[in-house]
């Protein structure tokens, strides 16, 4: 089975913090995504990565940076975090063409006070 | 550009009815079309997906989507709902194309209560 696992579930961090969450999967997929969820708002791409190194932008990519080292490990940071950054994180991934599906983590829910 | 709508928030059914949940897209060429579903406290986990071919698609859990060009929608449906189908569901699609974007949009979500 694909595992796509997150390094926290949950996160309490102070605004102006910079804020790192990881994202590690096990299948050699290469293409990987950082989502973040909201009521109402459903999935809103932040980053995704078709390659180590490679990153492209997605909806929302203001506050954040990405960082891809290794194929398996996708990082997400937020410089600064801010308040209206509070909301759950998803990590997925995928293997090469876009007609596969992807396989996501358990989220991660962070709160910036 | 590509989007995907879910009119509905919320769908409420009784247990052992036939379940709908809607799902309309836009994109400029062919669709690749995905549902996912989310239990409380859960990640998200693929159900089925249309690519090409049969416009009837089958997934897990007894689920079923129908793929209907001309009314560019892809509705999940299940003949039969169990208390256990409670959870939120999402609709997500891609253009099949080399241009554009190559990740997924997903809709806002139709949350799915069958009471017993």
């Amino acid at each position: 089975d694909v595992k796509v696992t997150q390094s926290s579930r949950y996160l309490v961090k102070r605004t102006g913090e910079k804020v790192f969450l990881e994202c590690v999967q096990d299948m050699d997929h290469e293409n990987m995504f950082w989502y973040r969820q909201d009521p109402g708002l459903g999935l809103r791409l932040i980053y995704f990565s078709y390659d180590v190194k490679m990153k492209e932008k997605g909806d929302i990519p203001e506050g954040y940076s990405v960082s891809r080292e290794k194929k398996e490990r996708f990082s997400l940071i937020l410089e600064s975090a801010s308040t209206n950054q509070t909301s759950m994180y998803l990590c997925a991934s995928s293997p090469g063409p876009s007609y596969n599906e992807q396989f996501f983590g358990p989220g991660t829910r962070l709160t910036v006070l | 550009a590509q989007s995907v709508a879910q009119p509905e928030d919320q769908v409420n059914v009784a247990e052992g009815n036939p379940l709908t949940v809607k799902c309309t897209y836009s994109v400029s060429g062919n669709p690749y079309l995905f549902w996912y579903v989310q239990y409380p406290n859960r990640g998200l986990q693929f159900l089925l997906k249309y690519i090409t071919g049969d416009n009837l698609v089958k997934g897990s859990y007894g689920f079923e989507a129908e793929f209907n060009k001309s009314q560019t929608s892809f509705h999940l449906k299940k003949p039969s709902a169990l208390v256990s189908d409670s959870a939120l569901y999402f609709c997500a699609v891609r253009d099949s194309g080399n241009t554009g974007r190559r990740a997924l949009t997903f809709g806002s979500g139709t949350r799915l209560q069958v009471q017993p």
